[in-house]
């Protein structure tokens, strides 16, 4: 049972390119959730799938699309890198909506030149 | 929107001692709180969630506190060992009845350090 995985671990990117972080949970977890975690900030929400079929903004989604690919899978796709978008990328997720607690993987570590 | 922070941004202790971190949230309305251990290179680790009905709840070696009257929320780490050196964070959400699907609010974190 591995929980909530990441893929990759580590990326540098040039600005303008493109790139997916894949994220995928094997809790069997309807909800789905993608943060970032910059100094000083604490993580903040940019997307969330409340369950399969559904995505959500949340509270920074400029520069970012997200697709929930099955009950297991959610990535999130950067169209055109920008360095504001350097930051640690987390995924989790969590078993029912509401109030219960967010599961994470551990992260993917963008630096975007 | 209202966010969570944290009284104190670092934590010595010495190994064997309790640790308490503090903070303090300003929204009224948030319904469930949880504190994550976060050690470094890792994503965040889940300890323990009091909901908004309860004052106190406890876990193994740890104990989270709720204060509603003054917006307060402390976890208090009993024998503090070297391992728990990390940060903590405190996150909150706005229950609503249980639509905010998660939609955690964190602080900034409070690093621990424990000295053998």
């Amino acid at each position: 049972n591995a929980g909530v995985t990441q893929n990759p671990k580590f990326q540098v990117l040039k600005t303008g390119q493109s790139m997916t972080l894949q994220c995928a949970q094997d809790m069997n977890h309807n909800s789905m959730y993608w943060y970032r975690q910059d100094p000083g900030m604490g993580l903040r929400l940019i997307y969330y799938s409340a369950s399969e079929g559904t995505t959500d903004k949340g509270e920074v989604p400029n520069g970012y699309n997200v697709s929930r690919l099955n009950k297991r899978e959610f990535s999130l796709r950067l169209e055109s890198a920008a360095p504001s978008q350097t930051s640690v990328y987390f995924c989790a997720s969590s078993d029912r909506q509401g109030n219960s607690p967010l599961h994470f993987g551990n992260g993917t570590r963008l630096t975007v030149t | 929107g209202e966010s969570v922070g944290l009284h104190l941004p670092t934590l010595s202790v010495q190994e064997g001692d309790n640790s308490i971190i503090n903070c303090a949230y300003s929204n009224s309305a948030s319904d469930y709180f949880i504190w994550y251990k976060q050690e470094s290179g890792k994503g965040p680790q889940f300890i323990i969630d009091i909901r908004s009905n309860m004052d106190k709840r406890q876990g193994q070696r740890v104990t989270v506190l709720l204060n509603k009257t003054v917006k307060h929320l402390s976890l208090q780490i009993a024998a503090t060992q070297p391992g728990d050196s990390a940060v903590y964070f405190c996150a909150e959400n706005i229950g609503a009845g249980g639509t905010s699907y998660g939609k955690l609010t964190f602080g900034q974190g409070t690093i621990l350090t424990v000295h053998p």
